[in-house]
């Protein structure tokens, strides 16, 4: 079974500075996805960037960016220039390739609270 | 394009209770996926549902069920409720055609058992 660590159960960061999320899982498929979701207080859970495991380049979506190493198993999110509004939970996905009749579940980590200070 | 819809927001049971959780997907997907979130950790998965059968399980008991619906929209069953089953309960939708097949979350339905 697929595991996923995230071994900073709290951040915080300085508005407008940068900080990295780090997350590790384990398992031993060679395609899979990535994924990191926000969960500010609202507790709506929010897509905020994926990763396809076979793509060697890192995604990225705007200020957020990933820092993908497929053979450490480690896919870190580096948010810059951050905004008050990032204050959230931020949780890394772990997902395996659907089957033709298998589902495709989410394994998801403990979660990292950032705070962002004014 | 309306999101992934859920009902209701708050729930509030005793144990031994039954409930009912519904959700309905973001408009072309047509699978659904159910999530447990307990305070303070991260979401566990229940099932998914995809063309009206359930087709992964994950590590939850015989009293938690489910239901998809020809319209794609899915319901969630707990009966004989217990005071640990109170927890955010999140909905996610997918849609299988899509290689990526990112889910994208419901606001969530919040049950407390009491």
């Amino acid at each position: 079974a697929q595991t996923v660590t995230q071994s900073q159960p709290e951040m915080s960061v300085q508005e407008a500075e940068t900080v990295t999320l780090s997350c590790t899982y384990d398992t031993s498929e060679s395609d899979y996805y990535l994924f990191w979701y926000k969960q500010p207080p609202s507790r709506q859970m929010i897509l905020v960037i994926r990763q396809e495991a076979y793509k060697q380049q890192n995604a990225t979506e705007n200020r957020f960016s990933v820092n993908f190493q497929k053979a450490a198993k480690s896919f870190s999110l580096k948010i810059s220039d951050s905004q008050l509004g990032d204050a959230a939970m931020y949780f890394c996905a772990y997902r395996s390739p659907r089957g033709e009749t298998s589902g495709s579940r989410l394994t998801f980590g403990e979660g990292t609270q950032l705070t962002v200070n004014p | 394009d309306a999101g992934v819809t859920q009902s209701p927001t708050h729930l509030i049971k005793t144990r031994g209770q039954q409930v009912t959780l519904r959700c309905s997907p973001k408009s072309g997907h047509d699978t659904v996926s159910w999530y447990q979130q307990a305070l303070g950790q991260g979401p566990q998965f229940i099932f998914q549902y995809y063309e009206e059968e359930e087709r992964q399980r994950g590590n939850f008991p015989d009293r938690f069920s489910g239901h998809q619906f020809p319209n794609y929209s899915s319901e969630l069953n707990v009966n004989a409720l217990l005071l640990g089953d109170s927890a955010l309960y999140l909905c996610a939708s997918s849609r299988v055609a899509l290689r990526t097949d990112t889910q994208y979350f419901g606001p969530g339905t919040r049950l407390t058992v009491l």
